[in-house]
């Protein structure tokens, strides 16, 4: 089945780029399926980030869109996650995930572990 | 942005308890809701999809209802295992919004 693994520094500097990668296994990154990143600050709820189908089209969330970056390497089986001049408030689990649709419904029924991400200097 | 409000924010219920908790959308989202569950350290899991649809292998005590700005998540009654924080989130449009959270802790 597929299966979803993030990667990347667990540690960032204030004003630097969080860089994360989530390397799907199990099956084709270029299925019919977007691939998303949602995030969590710790002791807080769900954010989306964005989301990216393996043609390369994305949507994201408007409040981060100026700094978010998702692409998707079919090469390597694997999409990514920038974002840059990220502050402490950018401190969250990160986590990548599936999105099935069904009677026109989006749902994340398949998460990575998640990885969490500190922003200090 | 649709904004999603959850209610109550937390609430303390007995194992056995028939649990309720309400999500309102900002605006009319038709059925386009759904449901999770997030257990401390855990991933979420989907429990309800397109408001009332229950997902493969999520027991049937869960059960969702409503359609527009309305909705509702029942557990008719609780079990140990169900002490978490419940999500909902709307797939209507971009982006992707979800409720604030509902914790609900043992009595």
């Amino acid at each position: 089945q597929v299966q979803l693994q993030e990667s990347g520094p667990g540690l960032v500097k204030p004003s630097g780029t969080l860089s994360l990668t989530c390397a799907v296994s199990g099956g084709s990154i270029s299925s019919t399926n977007w691939w998303s990143w949602v995030r969590q600050p710790p002791g807080k709820g769900l954010e989306w980030i964005g989301e990216i189908y393996h043609s390369g089209s994305t949507n994201y969330n408007p409040s981060l869109k100026s700094r978010v970056t998702i692409s998707v390497d079919k090469s390597k089986n694997q999409f990514s996650l920038k974002l840059s001049s990220v502050t402490a408030a950018d401190t969250a689990v990160y986590y990548c995930a599936r999105p099935t649709v069904t009677h026109g419904c989006w749902y994340f029924d398949l998460w990575g572990r998640g990885t969490l991400v500190t922003v200090s200097s | 942005d649709i904004q999603m409000t959850q209610s109550p924010s937390s609430l303390s219920a007995s194992v056995g308890d028939r649990v309720t908790i309400t999500c309102r959308a900002s605006q009319s989202i038709s059925s386009y809701l759904n449901w999770y569950q997030q257990k401390p350290g855990k991933v979420p899991k989907v429990l309800i999809y397109a408001a009332s649809s229950l997902q493969s292998g999520v027991p049937s005590r869960f059960s969702g209802s409503g359609s527009g700005t309305d909705f509702t998540l029942t557990i008719s009654s609780l079990q140990p295992e169900d002490f978490a924080t419940y999500y909902c989130q709307q797939s209507y449009s971009i982006p992707r919004t979800f409720g604030q959270g509902t914790k609900v802790e043992i009595k």
